[in-house]
């Protein structure tokens, strides 16, 4: 069926490390894909977005990459901090702004 | 933060109350959204208004009840709710509700426990 999911977890990191979270998509129709950042006690927070027309796009410290062939996103942060652990969605626009999330990747990043 | 703000933050409602939770949007956006959040599940879109007209319900059981009096309040009404709804309740908003790119903005979520 369609899904958008996570393949980890739970991603452990030290401080200064660069991350990547990995999402998994089923439906190639989709064309906009978003990253967000949900820290304990708070709402998804927006942190980068990409269209199905690009495969990269950058941000500060983050970076998305979109490989349409395999239906494989992944969210890159560069130089890990404390203040970046959170769980991490990514979310799938199929039709109008109905947004499919999938289930979460926590990132644990120690000093 | 992020212009969307949700009361109250914290709920604990017997099975036989009725409460409401409300949500506001500072953002001129026009269409506004009701996510659950549970433990260990994906977000799951319950409501969305454009316009103050609702245009999707995803199943939702009639003892949720939706409430848009115009497009910057959303209000979700409780009534005769089951322990199973004990979760995190989200408001989102978003420019439009259309295809394509429109980024949806949260608010910080109802912590809702059913007794």
């Amino acid at each position: 069926g369609e899904s958008v999911g996570l393949h980890l977890p739970t991603l452990s990191v030290q401080e200064g490390d660069n991350s990547i979270i990995n999402c998994a998509y089923s439906n190639s129709a989709s064309d906009y894909f978003i990253w967000y950042k949900q820290e304990s006690g708070k709402g998804p927070q927006f942190i980068i977005d990409i269209r199905s027309n690009m495969d990269k796009r950058q941000g500060q410290r983050v970076t998305v990459l979109l490989n349409k062939t395999v239906k494989h996103l992944s969210l890159q942060i560069a130089a890990t901090q404390p203040g970046d652990s959170a769980v991490y969605f990514c979310a799938e626009n199929r039709r109008y702004s109905t947004l499919t999330f999938g289930k979460g990747t926590m990132l644990l990043v120690s000093p | 933060e992020t212009g969307v703000t949700q009361t109250p933050r914290h709920l604990v409602m017997g099975m036989t109350n009725k409460k409401s939770l409300k949500c506001e949007q500072h953002l001129g956006h026009n269409a506004m959204y009701w996510y659950k959040q549970s433990a260990k599940k994906p977000l799951e879109l319950m409501f969305v208004y454009s316009l103050e007209e609702r245009v999707e319900n995803n199943s939702v059981p009639s003892r949720f009840s939706p409430e848009c009096p115009n497009s910057s309040h959303l209000f979700l009404h409780l009534h005769t709710l089951q322990p199973e709804d004990s979760a995190l309740y989200l408001c989102a908003s978003s420019q439009e509700v259309q295809r394509g790119a429109d980024t949806q903005y949260f608010g910080p979520g109802t912590r809702l426990t059913v007794l």
